[in-house]
């Protein structure tokens, strides 16, 4: 089945920097998210990018669906930020299975004051 | 406001005492499922429900059962939980029409067995 892979799977920032985040995934999808798991658990859809390029405030999301990646920018970071971010795709066979998502590991992101 | 609500949202049990996390949503979504998170492996689907009395099993469900009855609700049955059963789960619905794949999670239950 398919694989989803995110990079780096720990970063620790300083307030005000800029980091970028990579989701590798090993066969062609339909869908890709970008979530963000607060600290309290709860899961935040960040973008719906299955191809191209999208911008919400500080943060931005790119995918190169003929390569099989996705990167999430997060500039100027601040404390909120921090938390684990998840990357997750399906694919068309997925949509009779409840539209099954498969998820990256996450990238647990810490920003420090 | 359009949610999907989990209970209990935080529990600890004891191996083989059986329990029932609910899962209900107020969108008249068709498709709802059920996910575990554990550390380095992401979130898994369990089961999935495509339509009231129509469920089927996800890539973890070994330990499980669920029902659909009525279409808000998707429960979770812990026949007898075990301590590899403690994670975070995660119920989730959406509408059949859209072609956008596009879920709706609840809060999380965090489990804990002991």
């Amino acid at each position: 089945g398919i694989q989803v892979e995110q990079s780096p799977p720990d970063l620790i920032l300083q307030e005000g920097a800029n980091s970028t985040l990579r989701c590798n995934f090993s066969d062609s999808v339909n869908n890709l998210q970008w979530f963000h798991q607060n600290p309290w658990g709860q899961l935040i859809n960040l973008f719906y990018i299955p191809s191209g390029t999208k911008q919400n405030g500080r943060l931005s999301a790119t995918t190169v669906a003929t390569e099989r990646y996705s990167l999430l920018y997060i500039s100027s970071s601040q404390t909120t930020d921090s938390g684990v971010y998840f990357c997750a795709v399906t694919q068309s066979l997925f949509y009779n299975q409840g539209g099954k998502l498969i998820f990256g590991q996450g990238t647990e992101l810490s920003v420090k004051p | 406001e359009a949610q999907v609500t989990q209970n209990p949202r935080y529990l600890i049990t004891v191996t083989g005492k059986k329990l029932t996390v609910t899962c209900s949503q107020n969108m008249n979504h068709e498709y709802m499922s059920w996910y575990r998170q554990d550390p380095g492996l992401g979130l898994r689907q369990i089961y999935y429900s495509m339509n009231v009395e129509v469920t089927d099993k996800g890539d973890v469900p070994e330990g499980y059962k669920v029902s659909r009855k009525e279409k808000r609700n998707f429960p979770l049955i812990l026949e007898s939980p075990s301590p590899n059963q403690t994670s975070l789960y995660f119920c989730a619905s959406r509408p059949a029409s859209t072609g956008r794949n596009v879920l709706t999670f609840g809060a999380g239950s965090r489990l804990t067995v002991l």
